[in-house]
């Protein structure tokens, strides 16, 4: 069992490009949970699926960012026209059922937008 | 809105000391995880409830009543250093939330 795969583990894009960013999570995981972490906020949840469903998105800026997860091996989080504010560590962590299990994390992808 | 407070924010502990951590919320609930992230490094979930299954320090547990939960470290080492994170799920509101975090600090 390989973990939960995140790809890639950095990435770098400038001021209003799109960043998409993978995320496989452990194979019979029902729950897929994306987090991003930065030093002046810290971590914050962003959204999560169950069984594929988005559930709870409330963390998410409402402009620019999207997640989908459109099957049951991967999810994306994708940012449009990025800003340096964006720049964070992006974690994505799986369990086998929301609330009820523990989460596995990845191990993050680094975005950086110049 | 729910909070998650976590006291103390920083501490400083010699090897082989004990420490607990705190956690309290706005809500009564059982399902509490507590995570630990060395810096620069990946989050590690260190137990949940219900079960208290420690899945990385062996040496830690935790006590979550009511809306207060506890984790305890016990013979610190210089390697827990580290800040350590409550985070509370609930269910019925689909909500996830951490916790403020307490850093620590232990000294050789």
């Amino acid at each position: 069992n390989a973990g939960v795969i995140q790809t890639p583990r950095h990435k770098v894009t400038g001021k209003g490009q799109e960043a998409t960013l993978w995320c496989e999570p452990i194979s019979g995981h029902s729950a897929v949970f994306w987090y991003r972490q930065t030093i002046v906020q810290g971590l914050e949840f962003l959204t999560y699926f169950r069984n594929q469903a988005p559930i709870d998105d409330s963390g998410m800026p409402k402009e620019r960012f999207s997640a989908q997860m459109p099957n049951q091996s991967h999810s994306t989080l994708k940012i449009q026209s990025t800003q340096p504010q964006d720049s964070a560590v992006y974690l994505c962590a799986s369990s086998l059922d929301f609330g009820e299990a523990e989460q596995f994390f990845g191990p993050g992808t680094r975005l950086t937008v110049l | 809105g729910q909070q998650v407070q976590q006291s103390p924010a920083s501490l400083v502990l010699q090897e082989g000391e004990n420490a607990e951590l705190q956690c309290s919320f706005s809500i009564s609930t059982n399902q509490v995880q507590w995570f630990y992230q060395r810096p620069g490094g990946r989050l590690i979930g260190l137990s949940y409830i219900p079960g208290m299954k420690p899945t990385g320090k062996q040496t830690s547990s935790t006590v979550t009543k009511g809306r207060h939960s506890s984790l305890t470290i016990s013979s610190s080492q210089t390697t827990d250093s580290g800040t350590y994170f409550c985070v509370l799920s609930t269910p019925n509101t689909d909500k996830v939330v951490f916790g403020t975090g307490t850093r620590l600090q232990v000294s050789p």
